[in-house]
């Protein structure tokens, strides 16, 4: 099966601009996950999303970030707009459902300069 | 406050060796996954442990669950360069299975 896509692989942005980056999950995965990876760390859930609806945005800096999964399928995730300390590999992940094993994407590198 | 602790935090060892990494916890997991990252890649998983006690082995990666399920281990027999990378552990915590609880990682490095 083909695995979750991500786009862009890379990023590099100056502070205050904005960057979108898209998602698109294995097929009939119904929850899909967007994380924050600091290099040489865990990854930290930004938003959860199961289907359509979000699950858990509790460290989604809202601020600033914003996710949305309009049609239960792909999703996008944006940042408005990005700060030096929002360089990091951003992760996304989808699963056939809750309390299964994750499938991740590549990932989408960031670089805020 | 981390809920799932991994040690080491840095492993360099040569090829041919053995090693064990471990993931540990005050509280109990209902279930729990390692995942291996290579560099510029994503979490691969690589196993689901849910019995307490559970064994499971992958080739030459031997998992276990600890038998009150708040602990984890990874043992590697013969590491080679290829083993090279993130090791993470992660688990859904007993109280609230809905949100996957990440260690932060054991980063590890087998020389040739």
């Amino acid at each position: 099966e083909a695995g979750v896509a991500q786009s862009p692989r890379y990023k590099i942005i100056e502070k205050r601009q904005s960057v979108a980056f898209w998602c698109n999950p294995i097929s009939g995965h119904a929850t899909l996950y967007w994380y924050q990876q600091i290099l040489g760390q865990g990854p930290k859930l930004l938003i959860q999303f199961q289907n359509n609806g979000v699950v858990d945005d509790s460290q989604l800096p809202k601020d600033r970030f914003s996710a949305e999964r309009l049609k239960g399928v792909d999703s996008t995730l944006k940042i408005q707009p990005a700060k030096l300390e929002d360089s990091a590999v951003y992760l996304c992940a989808s699963s056939v459902g809750l309390n299964y094993g994750y499938t991740f994407g590549s990932g989408t590198r960031l670089t805020v300069v | 406050t981390q809920l799932l602790e991994q040690s080491p935090q840095f492993l360099s060892i040569q090829e041919g060796e053995n090693l064990t990494v471990y993931c540990n916890s005050s509280s109990v997991f209902s279930s729990l996954q390692w995942y291996r990252q290579e560099p510029g890649e994503g979490p691969v998983l690589l196993v689901t442990v849910v019995t307490g006690g559970e064994v499971k082995k992958l080739k030459r990666l031997t998992f276990q669950f600890g038998d009150a399920r708040k602990d984890s281990s990874l043992h590697i027999t013969a590491a080679q360069p290829g083993d090279t990378g993130l090791y993470l552990c992660a688990g859904f915590n007993a109280g609230n299975n809905r949100k996957l609880i990440w260690g932060l990682g054991t980063s590890l490095a087998v020389n040739p």
